[in-house]
């Protein structure tokens, strides 16, 4: 597709689960940024990729969370032992190689029960 | 480290009237400054950016935001609101130099009335 497409768009699952959410940035964008954003406030950044690595972490609330993007190209965020404060939109963004423009998708609504 | 700030919390503004959105930033050397504009379901979207020279920065839709270094500013202005602007508006300043990561403020909900 033309955008970053990320999936599933709605995710409800039970305290104390794992679950999976991930993103399809855009073709060729070499930059891969995962953010969560809370009712009422502006994203936050998780974790960043250039390429298979992660070249930044720093915002990683715990080690619950993880990320890969073992090719380079679609990323998977991973949350272990889900707690109800999981609970948010998290959004994924791409970018070209030396760009400073992001370009987001939809986000995935996890809810944690 | 950089911050946004953004003061209004809800702005309500009738149709055809215009419109400032205010946003001050916190960071040590030039920054890199964005505007996005979030409708409800939906992803950022980027409205315009400002990364150095003409201090008056046109965006999409008829937006335009000033950078004000004397006053830490880049306010999102546009003469004439219409309907379809009402949504979440998030300001953004990033690091000139590195991973490009953004700082968002916690945005400005826009409220048109007809």
């Amino acid at each position: 597709g033309a955008g970053v497409s990320q999936t599933p768009s709605n995710k409800v699952t039970e305290k104390g689960k794992y679950v999976e959410l991930r993103c399809d940035p855009i073709s060729g964008h070499t930059a891969l940024y995962w953010y969560r954003q809370s009712l009422g406030q502006g994203p936050e950044f998780l974790i960043y990729f250039q390429g298979t690595g992660a070249a930044d972490d720093s915002g990683l609330p715990n080690d619950r969370f993880f990320a890969v993007r073992p090719e380079g190209s679609v990323s998977t965020l991973k949350i272990q032992r889900t707690e109800r404060g999981d609970s948010a939109v998290y959004l994924c963004a791409s970018s070209g190689r030396d760009s400073n423009i992001q370009y987001f998708g939809a986000g995935t609504r996890l809810s944690v029960l | 480290a950089q911050s946004v700030t953004q003061p209004d919390i809800h702005i309500t503004v009738s149709e055809g009237a215009s419109l400032e959105l205010r946003c001050n930033y916190s960071y040590g050397a030039t920054p890199y400054l964005f505007w996005y504009v979030q409708s409800p379901g939906q992803g950022l979207q980027l409205l315009l950016k400002y990364f150095s020279g003409d201090t008056l920065v046109q965006g999409i839709k008829g937006f335009e935001a000033e950078f004000k270094r004397s006053q830490s500013s880049f306010n999102l202005r546009k003469p004439s609101v219409h309907w379809s602007d009402a949504a979440e508006y998030f300001c953004a300043v990033g690091a000139s130099g590195g991973s490009y990561i953004p700082t968002f403020g916690r945005g400005t909900s826009l409220i048109v009335h007809p």
